[in-house]
């Protein structure tokens, strides 16, 4: 059975540092991973979708990694601000395409 | 507006009562799915549907029923509700699971079970 974790479990960080958010999976066999970010009392926003085929993924002062042989993906958000304060999740989608197992998400605040 | 909204946004029932959670989306996404969101548990699966009158069961489905007799609808049913499915309830859909978008969540439904 899939298993996401994701380290740490909350991050306080001032306004303008470089941070890495970590999700690590147990089983290698995903079809994709999907970075989601999550504002306190709303829905999900995806943030970038990495295929298991590629290595990164960026958008903007956003980049995500995926080593997929060793069960890992990071996020990395450049110069934070103080409106990036969310929780953020990563997900992986099985080779089957069926079920999105989700970790337990990061609880970021940026200081300013 | 397009997009995928859920119904209501929040509420209150009683313990034994039947409810049902509203799900719509406007893109014609051939899958859909509910989540429930809880402390120490994350996001797991309830119910999906690859498409109309297709559905199965995700890692939690005890407790509730879905129907997607529409693309577009796939409404989540407690049929006696328990404290226990107190929760935060979330709908996703995607237009196709192998694709390029990901998946697209609607803004939640808050149900306190009392």
């Amino acid at each position: 059975k899939q298993e996401v974790t994701q380290i740490p479990a909350a991050l306080s960080v001032p306004e303008g540092e470089n941070l890495v958010l970590n999700c690590s999976f147990t089983d290698s066999a995903i079809y994709n991973l999907q970075w989601f970010r999550q504002d306190p009392g709303k829905g999900l926003t995806s943030l970038l979708l990495i295929q298991s085929s590629q290595r990164e993924q960026t958008s903007g002062r956003l980049n995500a990694s995926l080593d997929k042989s060793s069960g890992r993906s990071t996020l990395y958000i450049a110069a934070s601000q103080p409106g990036d304060s969310a929780t953020y999740l990563c997900a992986v989608m099985d080779n089957y395409g069926q079920n999105f197992v989700f970790g337990p998400g990061t609880r970021l605040s940026v200081l300013p | 507006d397009a997009g995928i909204t859920q119904s209501p946004r929040y509420k209150i029932t009683e313990t034994g009562r039947q409810v049902t959670l509203m799900c719509h989306q406007t893109w014609s996404h051939s899958y859909m799915f509910w989540y429930r969101q809880d402390l120490g548990h994350g996001l797991r699966l309830i119910y999906y549907s690859a498409a109309a009158d297709i559905t199965d069961k995700g890692e939690v489905p005890d407790g509730y029923v879905v129907s997607r007799s529409k693309t577009e609808n796939f409404p989540l049913t407690l049929e006696s509700a328990t404290r226990s499915q107190t929760s935060v309830y979330f709908c996703a859909s995607i237009s196709n699971v192998l694709n390029n978008y990901g998946y697209t969540f609607g803004s939640g439904t808050r149900l306190t079970v009392v």
